[in-house]
């Protein structure tokens, strides 16, 4: 099957520094990656949805700014956690899909998990 | 807006059969999936119905939607240690957005 990859797999940062995170699709190309988060006994939220090559669609409620999402290959995306402060100490997962595949066909790494100190 | 539900929680025997239930609002949703997640590791589909089924089997595993009741279960037969983990229900709506709808999960739990 398909493989996603994400790097690194923990990070530690300290209070208002950046973290970039990384999602790479391995075998195949991926037009649309997915970001999600997940707090601990919480489902995972979808925080935006990028498309190659150009902008990222946020959900409601996830600030851009501070959220930089750049999908500039076709088989890699970064989530950019700007100004990081406690609260945004979660889990990150990323999945992607390839061109006119089905929803079921979107493949997910292995996650990231950041904590912010 | 969209909202998936799912118990935490769910303590079986090893041997027996564990059915793992989720309830979603959404009635577009065109696929509903049940994926895997183990400790340290991503998700993994375990398996997927279209909104026009009620059911489908695939070896130890049959889902059952009852698209009425919005009811979507996952019964897991002969469940064995290597079953334990999160089970997420999950849904895609069929207004174009491409992104998954998520429950918080069922924390599989097998006794000895």
């Amino acid at each position: 099957g398909a493989v996603v990859s994400q790097h690194p797999s923990r990070v530690i940062c300290k209070s208002g520094t950046s973290v970039k995170i990384e999602c790479r699709s391995l075998d195949f190309q991926a037009t649309t990656m997915f970001w999600y988060r997940q707090f601990p006994k919480q489902s995972l939220m979808l925080m935006a949805t990028s498309n190659e090559g150009s902008k990222a669609t946020y959900e409601q409620g996830v600030e851009k700014d501070k959220f930089l999402i750049n999908h500039a290959s076709l088989t890699l995306s970064t989530l950019t956690v700007t100004s990081a402060h406690p609260e945004d100490s979660s889990f990150y997962i990323c999945s992607a899909r390839g061109a006119g595949t089905k929803p079921h066909e979107q493949y997910f790494g292995p996650g990231t998990r950041l904590t912010v100190t | 807006g969209e909202d998936v539900e799912q118990s935490l929680f769910l303590s079986v025997r090893e041997g027996d059969s564990s059915v793992i239930n989720c309830t979603y609002t959404d009635s577009s949703s065109t696929y509903l999936y049940w994926y895997k997640q183990e400790p340290g590791a991503g998700l993994q589909l375990l398996t997927y119905i279209f909104s026009n089924m009620d059911m489908k089997q695939d070896q130890r595993l049959t889902v059952l939607l009852n698209k009425k009741d919005k009811h979507l279960s996952l019964r897991i037969a002969d469940t064995q240690t290597g079953d334990s983990a999160i089970y997420f229900c999950a849904e895609a709506g069929g207004g174009g957005a491409d992104g998954l709808t998520f429950g918080k999960g069922t924390h599989l739990i097998i006794q000895p």
